[in-house]
C-alpha cells in the first residue's frame, strides 16, 4: 500500500509559468516532509522540507505548501526555468523515529519547455 | 569535499548468485542509508546504519545485509537474487541520524538479476 502518492507521472509547463507539483500521503504519523529533485544518472538532491508545524515553507522560486487536514502537500516552482526539468520525489517521514526512514512517492516527471 | 560515490555502476547476475555493492560516504558522515529504486518507483528504504551499527530497516528479507566502515566506506550485500531484485541501489549519507539531517545520495548502482 502506497503510503505517498504522486498522481501525475509527468507535467509539462512552459518556462516563465508556474509548476505545481501535488503529493498525497495516507499516514497520519508523518510530520515531516521533503521534496527531492533527480536528474537522470544522478542520485536525488534535497530541494526543500516542512515540517507539520508549518502550512508553507520558501526557499527563492521554491514553496512548499502542505495542508494537514486533507493530508497534501505541493511544491510551487516560480518561475519555471529549463534547468528544473527533472523527476521531483516527494518524501515523507516521522521526526519521532530515531533513523531516517524515509518513505518516498513515485515521482513526478517536469519538462519545462522553453 | 568530494561527494557520495557508488561502485560497480552497473552490473549484472543471474538468479540465486550473491553479489555487494559499495558506498563511499562524505567525509565525516556518520550514519549511511541504502534504498532500492524499481523501475517507475521511488526509492525504497532497506536499511540505515549508524557508527557501523544497523540502526534501523525497511520490509526487506534477511538476505539483504549491510556493513559499514570506520573510513565512511558501506556495503550492501543481498544473497540468493531474485529476478525482481532487478533495481537501482542507491546510498545515501548524512551528518547524523534522525530525520533532520541531510541525505545526500549517490549516482547509485543499476543491478539486473537475469
Amino acid at each position: 500500500d502506497q503510503q505517498v502518492k504522486q498522481n501525475s507521472p509527468s507535467l509539462s509547463v512552459q518556462e516563465g509559468r508556474i509548476s505545481i507539483l501535488n503529493c498525497d500521503y495516507t499516514n497520519s504519523m508523518f510530520d515531516y516532509f521533503l521534496w527531492y529533485k533527480k536528474y537522470p544518472a544522478e542520485g536525488p538532491t534535497f530541494l526543500i522540507s516542512i515540517s507539520s508545524i508549518k502550512d508553507k515553507n520558501e526557499d527563492g522560486r521554491f514553496t512548499v505548501f502542505l495542508n494537514k487536514s486533507a493530508k497534501h502537500l505541493s511544491l510551487h516552482i516560480v518561475p519555471s526555468q529549463p534547468g528544473d526539468s527533472a523527476v521531483y520525489f516527494c518524501a515523507a517521514s516521522s521526526m519521532k523515529t530515531s533513523y531516517d526512514k524515509v518513505i518516498f512517492g513515485p515521482g513526478t516527471s517536469l519538462s519545462v519547455i522553453p | 569535499e568530494t561527494g557520495v560515490t557508488q561502485s560497480p555502476t552497473h552490473l549484472i547476475k543471474t538468479r540465486g548468485q550473491q553479489v555487494t555493492l559499495r558506498c563511499s560516504s562524505q567525509s565525516g558522515h556518520n550514519t549511511v542509508s541504502w534504498y532500492q529504486q524499481a523501475l517507475g518507483q521511488g526509492p525504497q528504504f532497506i536499511f540505515q546504519y549508524y557508527r557501523e551499527e544497523e540502526n534501523g530497516r525497511g520490509n526487506f528479507p534477511p538476505r539483504f545485509s549491510g556493513l559499514q566502515f570506520p573510513n565512511y566506506s558501506s556495503e550492501l550485500n543481498v544473497n540468493a537474487l531474485e529476478l525482481d531484485d532487478s533495481a537501482l541501489y542507491l546510498c545515501a549519507s548524512s551528518l547524523d541520524q534522525g530525520t533532520y539531517n541531510e541525505q545526500f545520495f549517490g549516482p547509485g548502482t543499476r543491478l539486473t538479476v537475469l
